[in-house]
């Protein structure tokens, strides 16, 4: 298994702006995974991204994917304080240990209101 | 549609005691996962049932640990003896498939004193 690598480690913004982090990962994948954790529960999911896509939209949020670089940027639009979380990536290969998910440190989110 | 049930949610106990976290899965799931985390080491797979059957259990740290699955709708983890390291929030998580997004319970707070 290989574990994503989020970057930055903390983002403060103002509600309103929008919010990019970053992951990266260093061998070829099956999909890459990106999930949020408010504090005091449990993780959940927002959204996959396959290996043959490069982009993909759900509600505010906007992902994609550059294998060619093996990363991945997660953009959240017109942020709000809700949005405020750990964000992490989760990369998985391909093959028999493809339900393995390895977390990084994740991304702290701040949204001001 | 209830998500995944863990119990208890907070738990503090003396060191050298048993200590038992139940997971009820989403129904219809048939991959079940548990995890640690800890500010330390982040989130990490402790192990990992398919149909009942364990599967990857290299996770679990030491024989203290074990993992149960009677019927898939039931999972269990038993930490005996206990000791403070082992102190940190369980999560269990359940999928359609291996491979697929997983949904996180809301954990189990383990205080080892």
């Amino acid at each position: 298994s290989q574990q994503g690598e989020e970057d930055p480690q903390a983002l403060s913004i103002q509600e309103g702006e929008n919010a990019t982090m970053n992951c990266s990962y260093k061998t070829s994948i099956n999909n890459l995974q990106w999930y949020r954790q408010n504090s005091g529960r449990g993780l959940v999911h927002l959204i996959l991204i396959r290996s043959n896509e490069r982009e993909k939209h759900s509600g505010r949020l906007r992902v994609t994917l550059d294998t060619s670089k093996k990363s991945s940027s997660l953009l959240i639009t017109a942020s709000r304080a809700a949005d405020t979380a750990s964000y992490f990536c989760a990369p998985t290969n391909s093959g028999g240990s493809n339900y393995k998910l390895t977390f990084g440190k994740g991304t702290l989110l701040t949204v001001n209101p | 549609d209830a998500g995944v049930i863990q119990s208890p949610r907070h738990e503090v106990t003396e060191m050298g005691q048993e200590v038992t976290l139940r997971c009820k899965p989403i129904s219809g799931h048939n991959s079940l996962f548990w995890y640690r985390q800890t500010m330390m080491r982040g989130l990490e797979l402790l192990i990992y049932f398919n149909n009942n059957v364990p599967i990857d259990d290299s996770g679990m740290p030491e024989d203290r640990f074990s993992a149960k699955m009677p019927n898939a709708s039931f999972s269990t983890l038993k930490i005996q003896p206990s000791e403070p390291r082992d102190s940190a929030v369980y999560f269990c998580a359940s999928s359609w498939q291996g491979n697929q997004p997983q949904h996180f319970g809301d954990g189990t707070r383990l205080s080892i004193l």
